[in-house]
């Protein structure tokens, strides 16, 4: 099973900051077979990024995401008051599929 | 547009059994995968297994085998997620996501085991 490892734990931020969230793999992800998901509390997670780097449908340019092999980072380039949740990353390259931990963006 | 619509919330007894549907519309209902996912109370996402609603196969993780089990009904476009022998430790909510990268996502079960 491949286990990830998101960093930090808690990220405390303003509005109009850059936030940088990295996932590391225990072994490499196949294929680039990383997505990521924002969460907020009442709601479904929302898919972001896909294939590591691809925006999902509607994702605003402001999201970001990069990487290969076992580190992948979600890059959100200027952070606006509806950004603020849990971000999760997830790969799906190998069975079982496993999330990380998660990262809280709050404001600071 | 494709949605997934969850049943209601559910309250269970330790011991018992639960049933959640999730009834897809908008797309092909068998040429997609569809997993579930649940979230323990100031807890994570945590993958519960897949079904492939075109066989009815399905593949479970390993800390629930022999507990869970995935059904679908192809008349409905309807998946099913049973889970069994239910503990305090089940509480969660519980999600269907549409595979391969959960691009779409039901609106999620309150499942609450409580003596």
């Amino acid at each position: 099973e491949i286990v990830l490892t998101q960093s930090p734990g808690t990220l405390s931020l303003s509005p109009g900051e850059r936030a940088t969230l990295s996932c590391r793999a225990s072994q490499s992800v196949s294929s680039s077979y990383l997505a990521w998901y924002q969460h907020k509390p009442g709601q479904a997670p929302r898919l972001l990024i896909y294939g590591a780097s691809s925006r999902a449908t509607g994702i605003p340019d402001r999201f970001s995401g990069s990487g290969s092999g076992t580190d992948f980072t979600l890059t959100i380039s200027r952070l606006e008051p509806e950004d603020f949740a849990v971000y999760y990353c997830q790969q799906y390259g190998s069975s079982p599929r496993t999330f990380g931990q998660g990262t809280k963006v709050e404001i600071k | 547009q494709v949605q997934l619509v969850q049943s209601g919330a559910e309250v269970k007894k330790p011991g018992a059994s639960v049933k959640v549907s999730c009834k897809a519309s908008g797309y092909t209902f068998t040429s997609y995968y569809m997993h579930w996912v649940r979230q323990a109370p100031g807890q994570g996402l945590e993958w519960m297994g897949i079904i492939n609603p075109s066989g009815g196969s399905a593949n479970y993780a390993q800390k629930l085998q022999g507990r869970v089990t995935m059904t679908r009904d192809t008349s409905t476009s309807t998946v099913y997620m049973e889970l069994s022998s239910l503990r305090s430790e089940d509480t969660a909510v519980y999600y269907c996501a549409r595979d391969p990268e959960f691009d779409y996502w039901g609106q999620g079960t309150l499942v609450t085991v409580s003596s």
